[in-house]
């Protein structure tokens, strides 16, 4: 199974309403996981189970989708949100990445 | 707190050995499965391998598979990568993650600070 991400970049401006898509190449049902990751630091977990938000993430951020179409939102970007958002399958090995969507600012 | 800790990264020659830890405190280790992703320079976060709760389960990357075995001692709380045969597209910061829930719950969560693997000529 193989996850794509389009766009690679994303620029944007603080306050706007952010969608990052990802597609799986097979049927994943709900098994779809997202990441924020900045530079120099861990990735972190936003969204599990393709829409269930983490405990402690903002509630800007949500999770949609299921089968082979998913979508991240972010409803109004805060200058902490400037990153890469990577997504991940997780309904048999290998538990691939999708290659991330870097948002940066406009 | 929930804290995992890696260690073990160095520069290694192209074809060399290394072994990286992950210290696990906090939690319940055996109760979770674990796993290594890494990130190379320039790159997207890759998916390495993982291990279920006793070890008696683990998957492989295509690009690690015979090079690279994932390991743990739930006496020690911790979890292992031995990597051998390494190659110049092994460079990366490795972290480890355990395996929250199950079924479409699963996911990576928390993520240790990452430990760096530098392979050189």
């Amino acid at each position: 199974i193989q996850l794509t991400q389009s766009p690679s970049f994303l620029s944007a401006s603080v306050g706007d309403r952010v969608t990052i898509p990802c597609r799986a190449s097979q049927y994943i049902g709900s098994y779809l996981a997202w990441y924020q990751q900045k530079p120099g630091k861990a990735p972190k977990l936003l969204i599990y189970a393709a829409s269930t938000l983490q405990s402690g993430v903002p509630s800007r951020f949500s999770g949609s989708g299921s089968g082979t179409e998913f979508t991240l939102t972010i409803s109004s970007l805060q200058p902490e949100d400037f990153a890469t958002y990577y997504c991940q399958h997780l309904s048999s090995y290998p538990f691939a990445f999708g290659p991330g969507t870097k948002v940066d600012i406009k | 707190e929930v804290q995992l800790v890696e260690s073990g990264g160095s520069v290694v020659r192209r074809g060399g050995s290394l072994r990286l830890s992950c210290a696990a405190s906090g939690f319940i280790f055996d109760d979770y499965g674990m796993s290594w992703v890494r990130l190379a320079p320039g790159k997207g976060l890759e998916w390495v391998s993982s291990i279920n709760w006793n070890g008696g389960s683990k998957g492989y990357a295509d690009s690690v598979k015979g090079r690279i075995t994932i390991s743990r001692d739930n006496a020690k709380n911790s979890l292992y990568l031995q990597m051998n045969s390494l190659r110049d597209e092994d460079t990366a910061v490795y972290y480890c993650a355990r395996v929250d829930g199950s079924g479409d719950l699963r996911r990576f969560d928390p993520w240790g600070q990452g430990t760096l693997v530098t392979v050189s000529s």
